[in-house]
């Protein structure tokens, strides 16, 4: 079974501090990696797309890398800041899934002034 | 540019009442459409997904039905609610086939009380 995890489920750093996200997955067979913030009762935003071709993409202060042998993505964000607050869910597509997205368990981030 | 609308925003239903839950998207032709649940505490669940008028594939045994009356229109239905439907809705949208990005729309909270 294709299996998308995120660890850790929540976090708490102060402002400023530079973090990483983490992703794994199960298949290294995929199309692509999607990146999404999602606000509390609000839907979801895409942050950053990477294509399997692809090693990173990169938007302002966040970065995101694929290591597609070892099955693993990580969200680099630097200078964090209280507006960066949200949920961050990692979605992968998989070659055999059709035109469908397997997510993670997204990581609850708070960023503290 | 390209944009997905829902609603409505926010329903409060009795268990056993109908259902209908609208999803519309702009800008774009023939996209693939996704209605996602995603329940208190938990990921987010396929509910159905699109490939074009009257292509509609279930993901999960439900008493939850999907109907795609136009292009870009595609619409989440009930009969009779129950205590467990209840959840935020979110519909998605991409273009065809292939390695392309997910855009998701802001999503509808359902209570059913």
């Amino acid at each position: 079974k294709q299996e998308v995890t995120q660890i850790p489920a929540a976090l708490s750093v102060p402002e400023g501090e530079n973090l990483v996200l983490n992703c794994s997955f199960t298949d290294s067979a995929i199309y692509n990696l999607q990146w999404f913030r999602q606000d509390p009762g609000k839907g979801l935003t895409s942050l950053l797309l990477i294509q399997s071709s692809q090693r990173e993409q990169t938007s302002g202060r966040l970065n995101a890398s694929l290591d597609k042998s070892s099955g693993r993505s990580t969200l680099y964000i630097a200078a964090s800041q209280p507006g960066d607050s949200a949920t961050y869910l990692c979605a992968v597509k998989f070659w055999n899934a059709g035109n469908m997205l397997t997510f993670g368990g997204g990581t609850r981030l708070m960023v503290k002034p | 540019s390209q944009t997905i609308h829902q609603w409505p925003a926010t329903l409060v239903q009795p268990v056993g009442s109908p259902l209908s839950l609208e999803c519309t998207v702009e800008g774009t032709s023939n996209p693939n459409l996704y209605w996602y649940r995603q329940a208190a505490g938990r990921g987010l669940q396929l509910l159905f997904y699109s490939i074009g008028i009257d292509q509609i594939s279930s993901e999960v045994p439900q008493n939850l039905s999907a109907s795609r009356p136009q292009d870009r229109q595609f619409i989440l239905s009930s009969k009779k609610l129950l205590l467990s439907d209840s959840g935020f809705y979110l519909c998605a949208w991409t273009l065809g086939q292939g390695p392309y990005e997910q855009y998701f729309g802001p999503g509808t909270r359902l209570t059913v009380t």
